[in-house]
């Protein structure tokens, strides 16, 4: 069947650190990956995604590398900010599904 | 400006009151779905619309009921709320079918339910 594991949070950092949030999946057909974002008192707004292997998705300095051969699809950023705080979802959608399938979130703390 | 809406963002009510959640989207999306999001567990889908008066179950469905009469609007509908329903709902469309790499979801800023 298909599921996303992300990794556990919460995560704070402080300002300027890198980040790094794992996402792995599993999948029956080719699925496209995403990385949703979800600010305090808001609903979830697409971050970035990548639709086939090897492809890059990148947005407000954030990026995600789909990587078939380890079923990945890790976030990264290389200098967060206190705007960044926020709960991140990795997310998935398989040939042919009706839906997205979601990890449980990652809560992101940028401490000045 | 295009967006999906809730309504209410807070609601308390007991156990047994019928009460309905209502959204409304004005994107012509055709694609409209309901999710909880609960800690640890993540976003879990309830129920999913295709299309006009075309509706599906998601992962969670029992305990909730949705219609589809026109394209903009999906309320959901807890006939009998109990308090394990006691969480926080968004809804969301998409242009075609929920969530593809060419038709992303747009989502509600969420519904906070607290059933006592």
């Amino acid at each position: 069947g298909n599921s996303v594991t992300q990794m556990e949070g919460p995560v704070t950092l402080s300002e300027e650190a890198f980040l790094t949030i794992n996402c792995t999946y599993t999948a029956t057909g080719y699925p496209s990956l995403f990385w949703y974002v979800q600010y305090p008192g808001e609903g979830l707004q697409l971050l970035l995604k990548a639709t086939k292997a090897d492809d890059k998705g990148s947005n407000k300095g954030f990026e995600a590398t789909y990587r078939k051969e380890t079923t990945s699809f890790h976030l990264e950023k290389g200098s967060v900010q206190v705007s960044d705080s926020a709960v991140y979802f990795c997310a998935l959608s398989d040939t042919g599904a009706n839906n997205l399938f979601f990890g449980t979130g990652t809560r992101l703390t940028v401490i000045p | 400006e295009a967006q999906v809406t809730q309504n209410p963002r807070y609601l308390i009510t007991v156990t047994g009151k019928k009460l309905t959640v209502t959204c409304s989207q004005n994107m012509n999306h055709e694609y409209m779905s309901w999710y909880r999001q609960d800690p640890g567990l993540g976003l879990r889908q309830i129920y999913y619309s295709m299309n006009v008066e075309v509706t599906d179950k998601g992962d969670v469905p029992e305990g909730y009921k949705v219609s589809r009469k026109e394209k903009r609007n999906f309320p959901l509908i807890l006939e009998s709320p109990s308090p394990n329903q006691t969480s926080l709902y968004f809804c969301a469309s998409s242009l075609s079918v929920g969530g593809s790499a060419n038709s992303p979801l747009h989502f509600g800023n969420g519904t906070r339910l607290t059933v006592t």
